[in-house]
């Protein structure tokens, strides 16, 4: 079935660090890939998304790469702020059907 | 537009009790979606509606959860017995479904609690 591995966290940086948070897929067939993220006491937001191999989302200073040949679409930011502190989901879907998550990177940015 | 509402924010219930979530999707998303979110876990699908017929209940605990979306709209999800380990919180999503490969929007979740 349809899975997705992203790294164990949490994940400790110091302000204007660089992130990478990794994210691997299994799929049956041709999926979309996503980053959620989840600040404290909050809902689920999307953050950026890719619909195609080779396609770049970007927001926030967040990217990520649709990677079909390793099956990855890992989590990048140049220089981290506290502001960016949460928790954060790769997912996937398949034909626009359900999303289906990994277990979530918690991200903790000291000042 | 407005977002996708779920009531109650919180609720605590004892162990055997029943419990009853309601979620309103963005008006004219036919695809409705439940989900599990277990504290230190990724959201889980429970139950998938398009407009009001199931889609995907392979998750769900059908001795115990019940989910119903009569007219195609606003979505109910029900506990009956709860449990100890059903404490989580319970997301609902919409989406206008089909080809649309992106378009989720999900609401703020109840928090359950099981005592």
């Amino acid at each position: 079935g349809d899975s997705v591995t992203q790294m164990e966290g949490p994940v400790t940086l110091s302000e204007e660090a660089f992130l990478t948070i990794n994210c691997t897929y299994t799929a049956t067939g041709y999926p979309s890939l996503f980053w959620y993220v989840q600040y404290p006491g909050e809902g689920l937001q999307l953050l950026l998304k890719a619909t195609k191999a080779d396609d770049k989302g970007s927001n926030k200073g967040f990217e990520a790469t649709y990677r079909k040949e390793t099956t990855s679409f890992h989590l990048e930011k140049g220089s981290v702020q506290v502001s960016d502190s949460a928790v954060y989901f790769c997912a996937l879907s398949v034909w626009g059907n359900k999303l289906v998550f990994g277990a979530g990177t918690i991200l903790r940015v000291k000042s | 537009e407005a977002g996708v509402a779920q009531s109650p924010r919180y609720k605590i219930i004892e162990k055997r009790q029943s419990v009853a979530f309601w979620c309103n999707p963005i008006s004219g998303h036919a695809t409705l979606y439940w989900y599990q979110q277990i504290l230190g876990q990724g959201p889980k699908l429970l139950i998938q509606f398009q407009n009001n017929g199931v889609v995907d209940d392979s998750q769900l605990p059908k001795d115990r959860f019940s989910a119903e979306r009569l007219k195609g709209v606003d979505s109910t999800l029900k506990i009956q017995p709860a449990k100890l380990e059903d404490s989580a919180v319970y997301l609902c999503a919409s989406s206008l479904g089909g080809t649309d490969r992106g378009g989720y929007t999900f609401g703020s979740g109840t928090r359950l609690t099981v005592v």
